[in-house]
């Protein structure tokens, strides 16, 4: 299992502004992924990181709204820009889990709390 | 596209009562799939997974069991306890090079003393 490191673990933001979140892992990982999880629902992929290649991101998400960065194989950006009420929501980042064939498990951090007044 | 449909919550039970949280999915192909916990100020952590029909994956006393005829991936637990308070996501992922987890809306479980 990886051990997931998130900063800020919570903030409460002024809208207009923008907020960039770590991601720290404990062992080298091919992909990094963020995910949101909005008040009251379900989790939804914002993007994938792979080091070295710009990353991925889902229907709905755009880069220049959600910027990531993933310099090295251990840590990884998501920066949340031009903030309003509406992205506050838990941010989390997660990576694919170790052991024998891909079978789609995740670890999760522990997500970062975002407030936008 | 794969979705995943839970069963609504809050779900509110005494300890020692059983637990039954339903799950179904839409995916294409075999996916994984999956059960994740989030207990109360702390990230997801995974439950309990299968990978192919009829498997059934346990821990801590939950089961769920790969239903591809129905499919269902149903979370029970014979005998709940106050510290199985926590919001639980069914997930399911399409495999091969592909990570994305799609997962249901979350229910959240009370367990009373």
């Amino acid at each position: 299992s990886a051990v997931i490191s998130q900063k800020p673990s919570r903030d409460i933001c002024q809208r207009g502004t923008s907020l960039t979140i770590q991601c720290q892992v404990d062992s080298q990982v091919t992909m990094m992924f963020w995910y949101r999880q909005q008040p009251g629902q379900s989790l939804t992929l914002i993007a994938t990181a792979n080091q070295g290649s710009e990353a991925t991101y889902e229907s709905g998400f755009v880069i220049d709204k959600f910027p990531i960065s993933r310099p090295n194989l251990t840590f990884s950006t998501l920066t949340v820009s031009n903030m309003s009420p509406e992205d506050s929501s838990i941010y989390l980042c997660s990576v694919e889990g170790g052991g024998t064939g891909r079978t789609g498990e995740l670890f999760f951090g522990e997500g970062s709390r975002l407030t936008v007044l | 596209g794969d979705s995943v449909t839970q069963m609504e919550g809050p779900v509110t039970l005494s300890e020692e009562a059983f637990l039954t949280i339903n799950c179904t999915y839409t995916a294409t192909g075999y996916p994984s799939l999956f059960w994740y916990v989030q207990y109360p100020g702390e990230g997801l952590q995974l439950l309990l997974k299968a990978t192919k029909a009829d498997d059934k994956g346990s821990n801590k006393g939950f089961e769920a069991t790969y239903r591809k005829e129905t499919t269902s991936f149903h979370l029970e637990k014979g005998s709940v306890q106050v510290s199985d308070s926590a919001v639980y996501f069914c997930a399911l992922s399409s495999g091969g090079s592909n990570y994305k987890l799609t997962f249901g809306k979350g229910t959240l479980l009370t367990v009373n003393p």
